[in-house]
């Protein structure tokens, strides 16, 4: 059974760095055919997906982010990570990373979820 | 980017009631939808994939239709465990996926 769990800060300032990592168990986060995504819940926006990374390294994000995410991965702790930079009050939020293992575009397990909140 | 819209954006019904959410996307998206379950304070959760097809363990009442851009939701047979959140996803775009606003759902 594939399990993810997110740890990172609560708290973050305004304009900083947020970084966020997703432990894999139950499946090598270099299987074929998995992808990682990474997806947030505002309430003003309701649910927002990142982006994603692929066991290769490759990546895609949503355009809207203004190219402020990377999403990462490491094979050797079976793990992957958001970066997403220039924090500001609007990405206050609660984010989950959330694999894709089935097919793509079906979000079939996810992390429990870190509210991540952003005040100086 | 496709967007998605869901109606209503609320709902109250009595247990044993049929519900119908729907969702509804701004371009053809074929069968690309998926329906998420989300309640308080868990992560969403799959219920349906490709529009119509029950992900394992997911209880019969629940059925989604639809293909193009018009799409639905229905539970046929309310239970008080039904209450949450429901989202509909759009992966037809596959490196752009969207999200609908929601519908709470209540018990009457």
């Amino acid at each position: 059974q594939v399990q993810l769990q997110e740890s990172g800060p609560r708290l973050v300032k305004p304009s900083q760095t947020l970084s966020l990592t997703c432990t894999v168990s139950g499946v090598s986060i270099r299987r074929s055919g998995f992808y990682w995504s990474w997806i947030r819940q505002t309430a003003g926006k309701g649910l927002e997906w990142i982006g994603r990374v692929f066991a290769s390294g490759r990546s895609n994000y949503n355009p809207s982010l203004n190219s402020r995410a990377t999403v990462s991965v490491d094979t050797s702790n079976n793990q992957f990570s958001l970066k997403l930079t220039s924090m500001t009050d609007a990405d206050t939020a609660v984010y989950y990373c959330a694999g894709e293992g089935y097919k793509p575009g079906l979000f079939d397990t996810w992390g429990r979820g870190n509210l991540v909140s952003v005040s100086s | 980017d496709i967007k998605m819209t869901q109606s209503p954006s609320s709902l109250s019904a009595s247990v044993g009631d049929r519900v119908l959410i729907t969702c509804q996307a701004s371009q053809d998206i074929r069968g690309n939808l998926n329906w998420y379950q989300q309640k308080p304070g868990k992560a969403p959760k799959l219920l349906i994939f490709d529009a119509s097809k029950l992900e394992t363990g997911v209880p019969s009442r629940f059925s989604g239709s639809g293909s193009g851009t018009d799409f639905a939701l229905t539970i046929s047979s309310l239970q008080p465990e039904d209450v949450a959140t429901y989202y509909c996803q759009q992966y037809d775009n596959l490196f752009m996926y969207t999200f609908g606003q929601g519908t709470k759902l209540e018990i009457k």
